[in-house]
């Protein structure tokens, strides 16, 4: 039972430079959520999606992409990555809304220098 | 917009006592979940406890325990006999009963001292 996979655990980017944060759960879930944690500030969201074609913005959207072609994956895309984009990144994923827990992968280390 | 305030970056216990992790937010929602949130330095994000607004008796997961004042829009996290291995950051978090989104505190650091 494999819950939530993020990919890669770590990355360090040079500025300018674009990648793709991978995440996908084998639940059936259809809410799905990029989170990125900073030191003080808790975690802030990024993005999310309630099922697959429909994606809306979070908290802290700017400088970041997502799409949901199917249910199982939501990547995450630094189009050209910034220093203030270093942080931690969280992929969840909850059944539903009411108090579905939210399950969450391992997180992604993101260094941008 | 929902607000999460956790005002103790840090705090310690002993192990085998008792600690009390303090979380308040703010809401124009009546019907909505809190949730308590561990994270140890694996950096794994652990569900502790939630609690249903609709609901006024407290949850308890064992040794965790919450103590929900609705109408002050409180919600602190009670650890009775710490152990060492509940030494983590725990974040406070809100669920709008009709949403998908997670509002975070900004999380706790909790030491347990043996």
């Amino acid at each position: 039972n494999a819950g939530v996979t993020q990919t890669p655990k770590f990355q360090v980017l040079k500025t300018g430079q674009s990648m793709t944060l991978q995440c996908a759960q084998d639940m059936n879930h259809e809410y799905m959520s990029w989170y990125r944690q900073d030191p003080g500030m808790g975690l802030r969201l990024i993005h999310y999606s309630v099922g697959a074609g429909i994606t809306d913005q979070g908290e802290v959207p700017n400088g970041y992409n997502v799409s949901r072609s199917t249910t199982e994956d939501f990547p995450l895309r630094l189009l050209s990555a910034a220093p203030s984009q270093t942080s931690v990144y969280f992929c969840a994923s909850s059944y539903g809304t009411d108090g579905y827990e939210a399950f969450f992968g391992q997180g992604t280390r993101l260094t941008v220098v | 917009a929902q607000t999460v305030t956790q005002s103790q970056p840090e705090m310690s216990v002993q192990e085998a006592e008792t600690v009390t992790l303090s979380c308040t937010y703010d809401t124009s929602e009546s019907d909505y979940y809190l949730f308590w949130y561990k994270q140890p330095p694996s950096r794994q994000m652990i569900l502790v406890i939630r609690q249903e607004a609709y609901k006024q008796q407290n949850a308890t997961e064992n040794r965790f325990s919450v103590n929900f004042q609705k109408a002050a829009k409180s919600f602190s996290l009670k650890i009775s006999d710490s152990q060492l291995g509940d030494a983590a950051m725990y974040f406070c978090a809100y669920r709008w009963r009709g949403g998908s989104r997670l509002t975070f505190g900004e999380g706790t650091q909790l030491t347990v001292n043996p």
